[in-house]
């Protein structure tokens, strides 16, 4: 079964506001997480990754907080915007060539 | 800058027909291939993925075969579809492991 799953399957924001998009993982063994944008009809899209032995890594309007301790992973988007609006990913890697992904969660940004 | 193709983007086929989706990847050399598919509202299964030519793992067991004829192109085959076989199939690639996969667009695969 799956190792990644989402806290929850769909997120409604505010235009403008911050999103939190939320991601538990079952292996510790895990060492390499990424999180992928999907747009309807295309490819997942890279956002941004963080290794083990970091907790925060922060992007463009992005930031990924991983907590190790109770296997979480998280994505922050600042100032949340209508192209935001996407099935967002995470994903786990064991130092293997097994990327494992969640179900995703669905982000509707209100305008 | 690399790029990945993936074509068709859309196939309809009837049950008990071939099927040959094919990936090619620019701008890079010795890739690591993938094949995933995406059922509908689900995350992506790993299908097969490719270290070097002619070398496939396969991660399920099913329907389906992939081949590495050449260093940056991938190929997913069936000898005979099932409806089961119906998906989104994306191609994806990275330079090592722990490093980000990059994708394509897919293929909406229709079986009727």
């Amino acid at each position: 079964g799956e190792s990644v799953g989402l806290h929850l399957p769909t997120l409604s924001v505010q235009e403008g506001d911050n999103s939190i998009i939320n991601c538990a993982y079952s292996n510790s063994a895990s060492d390499y997480f990424i999180w992928y944008k999907q747009e309807s009809g295309k490819g997942p899209q890279f956002i941004i990754d963080i290794r083990s032995n970091m907790d925060k890594r922060q992007g463009q309007r992005v930031t990924v907080l991983l907590n190790k301790t109770v296997k979480h992973l998280s994505l922050q988007i600042a100032a949340t915007q209508p192209g935001d609006s996407a099935v967002y990913f995470c994903a786990e890697n064991m130092n293997d060539y097994k990327l494992s992904f969640g179900a995703g969660t669905t982000v509707t940004v209100r305008a | 800058s690399q790029t990945i193709h993936q074509w068709p983007a859309t196939l309809v086929q009837p049950v008990g027909s071939p099927l040959s989706l094919e990936c090619t990847v620019e701008g890079t050399s010795n890739p690591n291939l993938y094949w995933y598919r995406q059922a509908a509202g689900r995350g992506l299964q790993l299908l097969f993925y490719s270290v070097g030519i002619g070398q496939i793992s396969s991660e399920v067991p099913q329907n389906l075969s992939a081949s590495r004829p050449q260093d940056r192109q991938f190929i997913l085959s069936s000898k005979k579809l099932l409806l089961s076989d119906s998906g989104f199939y994306l191609c994806a690639w990275n330079r090592e492991v722990n490093s980000p996969l990059h994708f394509g667009n897919g293929t909406r695969l229709t079986v009727t």
